[in-house]
């Protein structure tokens, strides 16, 4: 089955510091692999998604994510970390089996000044 | 190109009472999915839809609560005689057919609180 462990429930930073966010999957098939940011009170966005084209993949505002098959991850990072950044983010996977995105618990990031 | 919608935004009801909460999915897209967030805790996975079919239920609690997605108009989960452990935000999700690499597009949410 597959899964997705993001580590630290709550990362803080430094405006203009790097912003690093966790995220490592289970999947026994190749997956799809996303990130979403969510907003206090609103839905979910894309930030970015891998699809087996580059493993390198570059998003909305800044953001980027690796997908590391080696080591079953897919880090969000951004190398200066604006106060508009601050909002939950969760990474999510799908498989070839199935349609069905599942989440990451989410990581709060907080963006001090 | 209307994005997910869902209404009402927030909602307000009884212990004992019935919540309909309903997702009209982008145009063109087939395919709706609930998801149920709690604090802390992410999302959960509720059931998946494709017109007229219920496709996967199984985070769908086995009481109280139902879905569909009929051929005409929204989708709608409702949950019957509320508990206060109901109280979550409620994103619906859409996506087009038979596209295993694209995201699912996401509503604001139902915030449901019971009373």
């Amino acid at each position: 089955a597959q899964s997705v462990t993001q580590l630290g429930s709550h990362v803080s930073v430094s405006e203009g510091a790097l912003v690093l966010l966790r995220c490592n999957y289970s999947s026994s098939v190749p997956p799809y692999l996303f990130w979403y940011v969510q907003y206090p009170n609103q839905g979910l966005q894309l930030l970015l998604k891998y699809t087996s084209a580059a493993t390198l993949v570059k998003g909305i505002n800044g953001f980027e994510a690796e997908f590391k098959k080696s080591e079953t991850s897919f880090h969000l990072t951004k190398p200066s970390a604006h106060m508009s950044d601050a909002a939950e983010y969760f990474c999510a996977v799908s498989w070839g089996g199935s349609y069905i995105p599942t989440f990451g618990r989410g990581t709060s990031l907080i963006v001090h000044p | 190109n209307a994005g997910v919608m869902q209404n009402p935004r927030h909602l307000v009801r009884r212990r004992g009472q019935e919540a309909r909460l309903r997702c009209s999915p982008m145009k063109g897209h087939s395919h709706v999915y609930w998801y149920r967030q709690l604090p802390e805790e992410g999302l959960k996975f509720m059931v998946y839809l494709q017109k007229e079919n219920i496709i996967d239920e199984s985070g769908m609690p086995k009481e109280r609560f139902s879905a569909e997605f009929p051929k005409e108009g929204p989708s709608i989960l409702r949950i019957q005689q509320v508990v206060r452990g109901d109280s979550a935000a409620y994103f619906c999700a859409s996506s087009p057919p038979a596209a295993l690499n694209t995201e699912a597009f996401f509503g604001q949410g139902t915030r449901l609180t019971v009373v």
